[in-house]
């Protein structure tokens, strides 16, 4: 399989749990995302790498949200004390670097890891 | 700030009736526009995108958009949709000098035999 992977698909916690989810992009891809995505709206972003550089992170992100790409390759996104406001579907994807980059390539997605918090 | 607005939510056709879902997008710069589909239980899936060149662009499944840069839109089209269109529509924007995409929230589409 040659697409993008997240682990797990689906996770419940009790709020103020820790969670942590993975995601393992197309192995060429050089830039990876994480987005967030509530019932009835579109991907928000979070964050985004270039190898293991974090470049952006959202100004909405909250300080118990952290990302992490050590090694350039998988990618790592943790929650802290999670909030009932966190359940969500949380998206991960990448994109290679080329002329043009995003706007030649456009993003490939995994299949998100829902997040419910009870 | 980059800002992109999808006026139909939810949108409901017969099988070969003709499709036009809007797409608005707000930033005064370069810009490259990606249409992505979600099919129910899927992942989202590049439908389209915008770069350069020709403003109406072909992508798969006999669906088009056309970028008018003076109204700032990028309207997805298809002449007759199947049942298989059904699912979820979003556009998507990304400037320049970004590498991030920004999204709209989206448009249903519902499509029946």
């Amino acid at each position: 399989d040659t697409g993008v992977s997240q682990d797990p698909r689906h996770k419940i916690t009790k709020r103020g749990q820790n969670v942590t989810f993975r995601c393992d992009p197309i192995s060429e891809h050089n830039r990876l995302y994480w987005y967030r995505q509530t019932l009835g709206q579109g991907p928000e972003f979070l964050t985004y790498f270039q190898n293991e550089a974090q470049l952006e992170k959202s100004r909405l992100l909250s300080d118990r949200f952290s990302a992490e790409r050590p090694k350039g390759s998988f990618s790592t996104l943790e929650i802290q004390r999670t909030e009932q406001g966190d359940s969500a579907m949380y998206l991960c994807a990448s994109s290679p670097i080329g002329t043009g980059g995003v706007g030649v390539y456009g993003y490939t997605f995994g299949s998100g890891t829902r997040l419910t918090v009870v | 700030a980059q800002s992109v607005s999808q006026h139909n939510h939810h949108v409901i056709l017969s099988e070969a009736a003709s499709l036009e879902l809007g797409c608005n997008y707000s930033y005064g710069g370069t810009v490259n526009l990606f249409w992505y589909v979600q099919y129910p239980g899927q992942h989202l899936q590049l439908l389209l995108k915008y770069f350069s060149g020709d403003p109406l662009v072909k992508g798969i499944k006999g669906f088009e958009a056309e970028f008018i840069k003076s109204k700032f839109s990028f309207n997805l089209r298809k002449p007759s949709v199947q049942w298989s269109d059904t699912a979820e529509y979003f556009c998507a924007v990304n400037a320049r000098n970004t590498d991030k995409l920004i999204f709209g929230t989206g448009t249903r589409l519902q499509v029946f035999p």
